[in-house]
């Protein structure tokens, strides 16, 4: 089983849609957790933190469910620019993980006019 | 303010070279991480290093595979004798102490022909 999943998508929707994005983990140790953005052949981007109170960041809200090792990522009104893979990503607490992040496979997304 | 620089941007070699990946960290930033993105796929965790010192190689394969962050230049992540299952996209990510975030480079693609 891989430590973090995502279903890969891809996503097509019309500008305008909201769209939801779910990632599961399998590490209880988890101690931080991330939606990164990644456009075709570019580094991954930091999007946003996630906590567990849930945060809001202008159209994208995060989620994250410790009980149920869930994480998701909601965008509302959808933008063209939008179009990108989003990782979920997490980061393990411990003495040996020293902060490396460990990456889903990403979610696809494309938004068409 | 340069962000993370890596080059070269793109490498192409021939199976049984070497390849040699270069990561110069964000200013101040004294923490290196290697990733590797097969086609496809996610990131995955390679090697964390600090100034002179490998902290964690356990994402990095065996043989083949080496890296170095010394006390003056650019992080090099070195493979041996290289193979076509090599070809990918090798991200390097740096970060200052404590903090949180880690800063993605653009990015090695390597060609294995």
């Amino acid at each position: 089983r891989k430590e973090v999943e995502q279903d890969p998508g891809p996503f097509n929707v019309p500008e305008g849609a909201t769209v939801a994005f779910n990632c599961t983990y399998s590490n209880s140790a988890s101690q931080s957790f991330f939606w990164y953005r990644q456009d075709c052949r570019k580094e991954p981007k930091l999007l946003m933190s996630v906590y567990s109170s849930g945060n809001e960041d202008g159209r994208f809200t995060a989620q994250l469910n410790r009980a149920s090792q869930y994480i998701s990522l909601l965008i509302r009104d959808s933008k063209l620019s939008d179009s990108a893979t989003y990782l979920c990503v997490v980061k393990y607490a411990g003495g040996t993980s020293y902060g490396k992040l460990t990456f889903g496979q990403g979610t696809i997304l494309t938004v068409h006019p | 303010n340069a962000g993370v620089m890596q080059n070269p941007r793109h490498l192409v070699r021939r199976r049984g070279q070497e390849a040699r990946l270069r990561c110069s960290p964000m200013k101040g930033h004294s923490h290196v991480y290697w990733y590797r993105q097969l086609p496809e796929e996610g990131l995955k965790f390679m090697v964390y290093l600090q100034k002179e010192n490998i902290i964690d190689e356990s994402g990095m394969p065996k043989e083949r595979f080496s890296a170095e962050f010394p006390k003056e230049g650019p992080s090099i992540l070195r493979i041996q004798q290289v193979v076509r299952g090599d070809s990918a996209a090798y991200f390097c990510a740096s970060k200052q102490g404590a903090v949180n975030e880690q800063f993605f480079g653009p990015g090695t693609r390597l060609t294995v022909l």
